[in-house]
């Protein structure tokens, strides 16, 4: 069984640009959250997505969004990027997430 | 709010020794609780979870931790940790109004000879 596949899995930017970062998750599960890693902050919930409706959203900037497809794939977007966006962004599915959620090996992206 | 604790930023242990890894948490009702692993450059691996019924849950790669509702802790442990043990370990709970896993600050391992 396929796992959690996240793309690209590094990434430079340069501040003021957007990114796109994708999420293939396991087949089956329709709930789709994102996570930011950073080392000041820990892992920071950005949202969660369940059969193509962002249910829940963190406490992040307009900036930061995504969506999620038909096929539960999932986009996330950060537009005008800024230093502190620099970070392991962190991919997890499941049936629901009370059962655990299963993580991808994540996206870092660093901005410059 | 939910919240997570783990008192302990930085553990080192001697290969073969036990290990406890502490875990506190703040939550309204009855909480569910996770274990995660990360290596270093990788996502994180799902060791254990507690929902409900024994309060010792056994996990993958010989891991186990105990649920204290009147201690709010859920500790992590193994009996003899390996060199491949060594990791960043995470403690989260899950709060069912947002979808959301609230971590903690994680702890880690360092395994020494």
């Amino acid at each position: 069984k396929a796992g959690v596949t996240q793309t690209p899995r590094y990434l430079i930017k340069t501040r003021g640009q957007q990114v796109t970062l994708s999420c293939s998750p396991i087949s089956g599960h329709r709930s789709v959250s994102w996570y930011q890693q950073t080392p000041g902050q820990g892992l920071q919930f950005l949202f969660e997505y369940f059969s193509e409706t962002q249910r829940n959203k963190g406490n992040f900037p307009g900036r930061f969004s995504g969506r999620q497809f038909s096929n539960s794939r999932s986009e996330m977007n950060v537009s005008t990027l800024e230093l502190g966006d620099s970070a392991l962004y962190l991919c997890a599915s499941g049936p629901q997430g009370l059962y655990g959620y299963t993580f991808g090996s994540g996206t870092r992206l660093t901005v410059v | 709010a939910q919240s997570v604790t783990q008192p302990d930023i930085h553990i080192t242990v001697s290969e073969g020794a036990s290990l406890e890894l502490r875990c506190n948490y703040s939550y309204g009702a009855t909480p569910y609780l996770f274990w995660y692993v990360q290596s270093p450059g990788q996502g994180l691996q799902l060791l254990l979870k507690y929902f409900s019924g024994d309060t010792l849950v056994q996990g993958i790669k010989g891991f186990e931790a105990e649920f204290k509702r009147s201690q709010s802790s859920f500790n992590l442990r193994k009996p003899s940790v390996h060199w491949s043990d060594a990791a960043e370990y995470f403690c989260a709970v899950f709060n069912f109004g947002n979808e959301k896993l609230t971590f903690g600050t994680g702890t880690r391992l360092t395994i020494i000879p």
